[in-house]
């Protein structure tokens, strides 16, 4: 599986848009972009996930560049609640391929 | 909703004792894993099983044995605990979504300290 970057930490404002990027440049073909959070003492919890077209859920968008080699979440009207680690991930479509997550990007969301 | 279950959300051990972390899952999925995080170091998987009685070294399998003698319950043993397995433990399941992409779905973790 390809690695990932992303930044370690980032602040945002309740009620804006939060970015947060990754880098994944070494993705190849066949392997999907995945996002995870994790809120403080939980699990991890998935939010989206996509190959090459951008993606959009309940929670947020995903926007993967045309290269395939970075991508953004879109958290559209941050609140606290989403303060959260956030991971970004890519893995193939092999069942039994190893998993790796990075150290993510703490984000913090501010009243 | 899908839900897996750690048996215990803190343990605490003695250096040398046999510990076991239970996982069970709901939702008939064939992929379990086991996951440990530390401060700055994100998740690192432990081991992993695609089917029963099947398993699969992760990166850090060192210290550390896997049992899953029925497809809903995943558990990770320690044979002998030392102070360094200190670490919260997450367990995960998945199955294969449509579109050939694989979902983790993670349980609460357990907190487990080696004294």
């Amino acid at each position: 599986d390809a690695k990932t970057t992303q930044p370690p930490s980032m602040d945002c404002a309740e009620g804006r848009a939060a970015n947060l990027p990754c880098n994944h440049s070494t993705i190849s073909g066949n392997e999907y972009v995945y996002w995870y959070r994790q809120i403080h003492s939980q699990g991890p919890q998935y939010i989206i996930h996509g190959l090459k077209n951008n993606e959009t859920n309940e929670m947020a968008s995903l926007i993967i560049t045309e290269d395939r080699k970075s991508s953004t979440l879109i958290l559209p009207h941050a609140t606290l609640r989403d303060t959260a680690v956030y991971y970004c991930h890519v893995r193939t479509t092999d069942s039994w391929g190893k998993f790796q997550f990075g150290a993510g990007t703490q984000v913090v969301v501010t009243p | 909703d899908v839900k897996v279950t750690q048996s215990s959300r803190y343990l605490v051990k003695r250096t040398g004792e046999k510990v076991f972390l239970e996982c069970v899952q709901d939702m008939d999925h064939e992929n379990m894993f086991w996951y440990r995080q530390d401060p700055g170091l994100g998740l690192r998987l432990i081991y992993f099983s695609y089917d029963v009685k099947m398993k699969e070294k992760g990166d850090i399998p060192e210290g550390y044995s896997v049992s899953r003698e029925k497809k809903e319950r995943f558990s990770l043993i320690l044979e002998s605990a030392s102070t360094n397995q200190t670490s919260m433990y997450l367990c995960a399941s998945s199955f294969p979504t449509s579109g050939r992409s694989y979902i983790q779905y993670f349980g609460a973790g357990t907190r487990l300290s080696v004294l």
